[in-house]
């Protein structure tokens, strides 16, 4: 069945260092595939998303881009701020039935 | 003016009791799921509805039961609670059901079983 996996957290960086968070996946025909982020004590938010291969997403400085050879949608930002500090979400959708199936969430915090 | 709202925000209940989470999204669309994430974040799909249809039901127990009265709420509705239900619960919505478009996520209602 399809799946999602992102790298273990929690990732901790300081102010302006560069972030990676990984995500590969397993899927049947072609997923669309996202990043949503959850801010303490909140609900998820779409990040980015990207639709097809080679595809890029990309919001607020974030991007991911869709690789089919690899099956990867690795999210980056060159520079992170203490306000990025938050649980990041990798996940597929089911073309169908748009269903999404998440990743265990990768928790970022970053110190001033 | 919120696009999908939950209520409550927070649930304190006794084992076995029934309960009931409403969920109301403004943004018309057509499609909506529930959401459990455990006390580790994971974030799993129960159930969603198109058009007041059932399309998602995954291996829930029966105790859980939805309701869609019209196509801007989709009500959860929970029979005999056990300790093991205590979890947060996102009620989303998107346009329609295919995998290309965004969900929009409410608040999420935090349920407690004690």
């Amino acid at each position: 069945g399809n799946s999602v996996t992102q790298m273990e957290g929690p990732v901790t960086l300081s102010e302006e260092a560069f972030l990676t968070i990984n995500c590969t996946y397993t899927a049947t025909g072609y997923p669309s595939l996202f990043w949503y982020v959850q801010y303490p004590g909140e609900g998820l938010q779409l990040l980015l998303k990207a639709t097809k291969a080679d595809d890029k997403g990309s919001n607020k400085g974030f991007e991911a881009t869709y690789r089919k050879e690899t099956t990867s949608f690795h999210l980056e930002k060159g520079s992170v701020q203490v306000s990025d500090s938050a649980v990041y979400f990798c996940a597929l959708s089911d073309f169908n039935t748009g269903k999404l199936i998440f990743g265990q969430g990768t928790t970022l915090q970053v110190k001033p | 003016d919120t696009a999908v709202s939950q209520t409550p925000k927070y649930l304190v209940t006794q084992m076995g009791n029934d309960k009931s989470i409403k969920c109301e999204q403004n943004l018309g669309h057509d499609t909506m799921y529930w959401y459990k994430q455990d006390s580790k974040k994971f974030l799993k799909i129960m159930f969603s509805y198109n058009n007041k249809e059932l399309i998602i039901n995954e291996t829930v127990p029966n105790r859980f039961s939805p309701k869609s009265p019209d196509k801007a709420h989709l009500n959860l509705h929970i029979n005999s609670l056990e300790l093991g239900d205590s979890a947060v619960y996102f009620c989303a919505s998107s346009q329609d059901r295919a995998g290309r478009n965004e969900q929009f996520f409410g608040p999420g209602t935090r349920l407690t079983v004690l």
